[in-house]
């Protein structure tokens, strides 16, 4: 596609209820990030994943958090057990060389 | 403390202003750097990207590194009201490394 794709764009689930965040990135980009943008805290930097390499998780805050990335394009972020502090919005990004990421639109989550 | 900190504004300018944002970072190993514009509720998009120390410029915006002092700054001439967003600064180190990001600044430019 022409840019980097997030759905849903807009979620609400109840607290202790699981959630998936879903990332298409651009077509032929090898890495794909997510971060988290909370009020006042900016982008938080979750996980990375670089081609076939092991992924960076060292952002993940919790072991509620996590993240898979099939056949080298879609990405699903996982949140169990969801808190109300995990209300933000979720950035997908991708990339193929040095020179910055595409973000997409992202996710607005709220946990109720 | 923030690997990049960043002021939070706001800051309000009037049209035609020149605008200066600024971000101090600690990492030494931060190598490439980048600003981002961010409109409200949309993904941030990239506005410049440098290497090293030096400035780059690309119309009405130039885009400052100061290695030795760990500095960067944004400069934007001739502010137009669709200017109005949040800029974001960044520094990685190098291939795929991820970035790190300041919190952003609030710019509100006045017609």
């Amino acid at each position: 596609g022409a840019g980097v794709s997030q759905s849903p764009s807009n979620k609400v689930t109840e607290k202790g209820k699981d959630v998936e965040l879903r990332c298409d990135p651009i077509s032929g980009h090898t890495a794909l990030y997510w971060y988290r943008q909370s009020l006042g805290q900016g982008l938080e930097f979750l996980i990375y994943f670089q081609g076939n390499s092991a992924p960076d998780k060292s952002g993940l805050p919790s072991d509620r958090f996590s993240a898979e990335r099939t056949g080298g394009s879609v990405s699903t972020l996982t949140i169990q057990r969801t808190q109300q502090e995990d209300s933000a919005v979720y950035l997908c990004a991708s990339s193929w060389d040095r020179r910055g990421y595409t973000f997409g639109s992202g996710t607005r989550l709220t946990v109720v | 403390q923030k690997e990049v900190e960043q002021d939070p504004g706001p800051l309000s300018v009037p049209e035609g202003a020149i605008v200066s944002l600024n971000c101090t970072y600690s990492n030494s190993a931060f190598q490439y750097f980048m600003w981002y514009r961010q409109y409200s509720r949309k993904g941030p998009e990239l506005l410049m990207y440098t290497y090293s120390s030096g400035n780059k410029e690309d119309g009405r915006f130039t885009a400052q590194v100061d290695k030795s002092s760990k500095y960067i700054s944004l400069f934007i001439r001739d502010s137009q009201p669709s200017d109005s967003a949040t800029y974001l600064c960044g520094g990685f180190s190098g291939g795929y490394q991820k970035v790190t990001f300041g919190t952003g600044t609030k710019l509100q430019v006045i017609p």
